[in-house]
């Protein structure tokens, strides 16, 4: 089983809206990431959690927080979002993050902010 | 800057044909490396990964690594209008003691009937 499951698939927010993107995963793995990509572009790296500790952010604006409450479990809490921040967000695990790093991606979420 | 770099096409080939899809990267401390595939308005799907020199087979698909020229490729055989996505290539990268994917621009193969 490599499933990792996103929800919502698809999410319109407006600019002053708090909403929540969710990941969970049953594979045992230990690192989940956050990415995005937009239209035409390959994935960009937004954060990484490794043993649900965050061990790496990519200079990610504050309007993006991320957490994980277990091992199963990434959330990416949005607030105060922007047009330009439309884009499909993609949740990955992999089983650590330093040796095997083989990610497996959810299916995403299309976010779109009006 | 450490890059991955692959033509962006689209790559055609006739079904039945051999695609051949091509990745330079930059970093010579990678050491492990991923071909996802990406269908339209699709995520990402890990079809092949090498860690070695030399080949790896999975069914109609090989995967080529060659560490001295930094160059990995996939060779699909048999191609199917199924296989006619978005062929990402993604190599590790070490950083904060952590290794994460880089990607290329991706690869569009269109396999016609």
């Amino acid at each position: 089983d490599t499933e990792v499951t996103q929800t919502p698939k698809h999410l319109v927010m407006g600019m002053t809206n708090k909403k929540s993107l969710k990941c969970e995963q049953h594979m045992g793995h230990r690192a989940m990431y956050w990415y995005k990509q937009k239209a035409k572009k390959p994935p960009e790296l937004m954060f990484v959690y490794s043993y649900e500790k965050l061990s790496i952010n990519e200079s990610v604006p504050s309007r993006f927080s991320p957490e994980c409450p277990n091992s199963s479990l990434l959330n990416l809490h949005l607030h105060a979002l922007q047009p330009e921040d439309s884009a499909l967000y993609l949740c990955a695990s992999s089983q650590d993050s330093r040796f095997r790093t083989e990610a497996f991606f959810g299916q995403g979420t299309r976010l779109t902010v009006v | 800057q450490k890059e991955v770099e692959q033509n962006s096409g689209p790559l055609s080939v006739p079904e039945g044909a051999i695609a051949s899809l091509n990745c330079t990267y930059s970093d010579r401390g990678s050491q492990s490396f991923f071909w996802y595939r990406q269908y339209s308005g699709k995520s990402p799907e890990l079809i092949m990964f090498i860690y070695s020199n030399g080949d790896k087979e999975d069914g109609r698909f090989t995967a080529q690594l060659n560490k001295a020229s930094q160059y990995v490729s996939l060779l699909i055989r048999d191609s199917q209008p199924s296989d006619s996505a978005t062929y990402l290539c993604a190599v590790n990268r070490a950083q904060s003691g952590y290794s994460t994917l880089t990607f290329g621009k991706g690869t569009m193969l269109l396999v016609s009937p």
